[in-house]
């Protein structure tokens, strides 16, 4: 078990320009969830998977972005036409569904920057 | 609908002495609750999590945290900070309905020599 992993760690685009971010979660987890953290903000969630059944989408989530989980496993997050606001934090977790309250485990995030 | 409010955006304590971090939760059933710590260019990492079993939960590196109901808090507490304490808590609520975590907005934690 290496952990969920995220690819690249930092991005740095000109505006209008597409970016695709990857996630790598841990191997036996059935969830995926992603979510954009700007500074001095806690995680905000964007959408998440279980298997490839992408399952929920948050509001936050424009028509510029998409997301895949195409086998169940990796993911990727698509931001096309990228605004300068889309600079945050992008953090990836994964899970195992469970009956109690399951536990995330996060990536160690992608930092884009819009310039 | 669930929401976390983390009281102080920064909270600074001389090393050895007590760490207390409150988080309240609003939630229309019990929730799940969770603390989570960030250092700095890194993910989110699990310190302790309540899920309707005991109410005094004890996590990772110290940290323990009592979920009250009649408060609607779930705050962190340590006895005596570290220096490595340093670092952002978040805390987070989860409904047992729906999968879908909420976060607070962090609370920066300054540990003073």
């Amino acid at each position: 078990d290496t952990g969920v992993s995220q690819d690249p760690r930092h991005k740095i685009t000109k505006r209008g320009q597409n970016v695709t971010f990857r996630c790598d979660p841990i191997s036996e987890h059935n969830r995926l969830y992603w979510y954009r953290q700007t500074l001095g903000q806690g995680p905000e969630f964007l959408t998440y998977f279980q298997n490839e059944a992408q399952l929920e989408k948050s509001r936050l989530l424009s028509d510029r972005f998409s997301a895949e989980r195409p086998k169940g496993s990796f993911s990727t997050l698509e931001i096309q036409r990228t605004e300068q606001g889309d600079s945050a934090m992008y953090l990836c977790a994964s899970s195992l569904a469970s009956q109690g309250g399951e536990t995330q485990y996060f990536g160690p995030g992608t930092r884009l920057l819009v310039l | 609908a669930q929401s976390v409010t983390q009281l102080g955006s920064h909270v600074s304590v001389s090393e050895g002495a007590l760490v207390l971090l409150r988080c309240n939760y609003s939630s229309s059933v019990p929730p799940y609750l969770f603390w989570y710590v960030q250092y700095p260019n890194q993910g989110l990492q699990l310190l302790l999590k309540y899920t309707s079993a005991a109410t005094l939960v004890k996590g990772i590196n110290g940290f323990e945290a009592e979920f009250k109901k009649s408060e609607t808090s779930f705050h962190l507490t340590k006895p005596s900070a570290h220096m490595s304490d340093a670092a952002e808590y978040f805390c987070a609520v989860k409904s047992p309905n729906f999968n879908k975590f909420y976060f607070g907005s962090g609370t920066k934690l300054n540990v003073k020599p």
